[in-house]
This record gives C-alpha cells, structure tokens and sequence, in this order.
C-alpha cells in the first residue's frame, strides 16, 4: 500500500475542459513531486515542490498549472490539454529534495484526453 | 543534457533462469536508486546505493554501483513470476536535486 494517495485514479476530459488532479501525503514528508508516464517509457519529471515552494519545473506547458496548498497536498490543474498529454501522472513525495531519500509514488492518475 | 540509459529494454526468461539488467549514466552520480514497476502498477523503491564499488543483497537481488559511479546493475538469481516488471534505475547527479529515471528494463517471466 502506498502511503500516497491520489484522486481520481482515471479521469477523462475533453480539450476544452478545466480538471485538477489531487495528491495527498501525511508522512511529513517536505518534497513532492509531479511525473508525467507514457506506456513504457520512465516516469518524466515535471515539478518538484519543496517546502511548499515550486523549486522546479522543467519546462513544462502552461496547461499544466501546479498548486501547493500545504505541506501535505498537492494538485495539477490542467486546462486545454491536448491528446498527446493523456498518460499516467504519478505524484510522489520525500523527506525532502536532497539526494539520498527514497520517492514514494502514489498509485498514480490516468488521464485521458479526448 | 544528463541521461541514464539501461539495457537490455526488454528481457523473457523461463522461470529458475537469472536476469541482470545495467543501468549506465553520462555523469557521475552522487547516489543511485532502483525501482520496481509491475504492470499496471506505480514505481516502487527497491534500493539505494551510494559508495563507489557498493554492493548490497536482498534475497535473491543483487545491487551494485560501479567504481566510477557512472553505471549500476541489478542481477536476479533464479527468477520467479512475481518478479515480472520493469526495473528502473534512478541516478541523482550532483547538485541537479533530482532524480533522473533510467529507461527502464522490462522482464518476462515465463513459468
């Protein structure tokens, strides 16, 4: 069992509409993090939270809006998406960014674009 | 940019055979990681490996970081199906605060 949680676990939505997905962790944990999984490929880093502050986004599109409310959530709001971007979104969270921590994975989002 | 590649991609072995699977960074890594991924499922901590030349064992996994901290492995003896999955090695370059996953490594088990 993880001690990850995410909602919803399958979501579909249309170009046009407006989602968010949610992600929630209570083992103190100061780091969290957004990946973006296609079939077969690696898990590929989109944001890293730390301490409730957004330390890095590696390029991704404006469509992707992340949020950290609090030490313990974190959500990926996303508008205007595209066909291309339906994967699974897998959040994650550590002690903290530094190396040498393990990343616990929620179980993740699939996310279908239509 | 950095990459972590891993080969082979895709691995079928009969059940009671032994699979390795290696992991080859173009940086130095100040740690790596490895991770376990079941179809259909998340990725799920496996190990950390940190000094050069480290070795460590859990059961029937094998672990080991190279000299150069550049290339990693992992070898399991005498497979079995619930070790059906893709295995994923993580390195952390130095001052980069963050993981990079390798492309992962898909095993078959066939009973």
């Amino acid at each position: 069992d993880t001690e990850v949680t995410q909602t919803p676990k399958h979501l579909v939505m249309g170009m046009t509409n407006k989602k968010s997905l949610k992600c929630e962790q209570h083992m103190g944990h100061r780091a969290m993090y957004w990946y973006k999984q296609k079939a077969k490929k690696p898990p590929e880093l989109m944001f890293v939270y730390s301490y409730e502050k957004l330390s890095i986004n590696e390029s991704v599109p404006s469509r992707f809006s992340p949020e950290c409310p609090n030490s313990s959530l974190l959500n990926l709001h996303l508008h205007a998406l595209q066909p291309e971007d339906s994967a699974l979104y897998l959040c994650a969270s550590s002690q903290d960014r530094t190396g040498g921590n393990t990343i616990y994975f929620g179980e993740g989002s699939w996310l279908t674009v239509v | 940019g950095q990459q972590v590649m891993q080969i082979p991609q895709y691995q079928h072995v009969q059940e009671g055979e032994d699979f390795t699977t290696y992991c080859n960074s173009s940086t130095t890594l100040s740690n790596i990681q490895w991770y376990k991924q079941r179809p259909g499922g998340h990725p799920v901590f496996l190990i950390q490996l940190v000094k050069s030349g480290e070795v460590k064992k859990q059961k029937r996994l094998t672990f080991q970081f190279g000299e150069a901290k550049k290339n990693s492995s992992l070898h399991i003896t005498a497979t079995q199906t619930t070790d059906v999955g893709t295995y994923f090695c993580a390195g952390y370059p130095s001052g980069t605060y963050k993981y990079i996953f390798g492309t992962g490594t898909r095993l078959k088990v066939l009973a």
